[in-house]
């Protein structure tokens, strides 16, 4: 498996403000992605990361509101740039084990409340 | 238009019943499905995959899948309070993406 570690568990911003969720994995991971879901309902993929490369973003989703990072093989950030309570919901960051069945493993998940 | 869609949206079974939820890719260029189980508050978790015709089983959970449908289906028997949770089926891309795409979900409530 892949355990996938995020920081901050949650978080409250006011709107306007920035916020960085970060993404440890404990092992080298080729692409990391990053879901939002609001109020557990479906995961909706906004970005894949794979390092050394720009992310490729989801449609509704972009490099400005939304910059990621990926430094490495186990790193990833994901900023939320001007936050609305419309961005009000959990991020969740995912991967899957190098040469797997391609199962997808999962963070705990950052709930963001934006007032 | 959702690309993955799921029924039903909520699911209310007796202890001990049996649930049956029920997902359909509308892309056919998927091949192969996961059904995932997010309990409240916590992270999605793989239940179980299926890319071939048949079904799997394992333990009190059975998926089936009909490739030329594009439709799979989870089955829980003797369910327990335990498995109340939504379900989310995903699917994925073949070709270079091979991205998750997920289902709106079904809520299951076990009544004890």
């Amino acid at each position: 498996s892949v355990l996938l570690y995020q920081k901050p568990n949650r978080d409250i911003c006011q709107s306007g403000t920035s916020l960085k969720i970060q993404c440890v994995a404990d092992s080298q991971v080729v692409s990391m992605f990053w879901y939002q879901q609001f109020q557990e309902q479906s995961l909706m993929l906004m970005a894949t990361a794979n390092e050394g490369s720009e992310a490729t973003y989801e449609s509704g989703f972009t490099k400005d509101k939304f910059p990621i990072s990926r430094p490495n093989l186990t790193f990833s950030t994901l900023t939320v740039n001007n936050a609305r309570p419309g961005d009000s919901s959990i991020y969740f960051c995912s991967s899957r084990k190098q040469f797997s069945n391609e199962r997808l493993f999962f963070g705990h998940g950052t709930k963001l409340s934006v007032l | 238009q959702q690309k993955v869609q799921q029924s039903p949206e909520s699911l209310i079974v007796p202890e001990g019943g049996m649930a049956s939820l029920n997902c359909t890719s509308s892309d056919r260029n998927v091949d192969y499905f996961w059904w995932y189980r997010q309990h409240s508050g916590k992270s999605p978790k793989m239940l179980m995959s299926i890319f071939s015709n048949g079904e799997k089983e394992e333990g009190r959970f059975t998926v089936h899948l009909n490739k030329a449908s594009l439709h799979t289906s989870l089955h829980i028997r003797d369910s327990q309070p335990s498995d109340s949770a939504l379900y989310l089926c995903a699917a994925r891309g073949a070709g270079n993406t091979r991205k998750l795409i997920f289902g709106l979900g079904t809520t299951l409530q076990v009544q004890p």
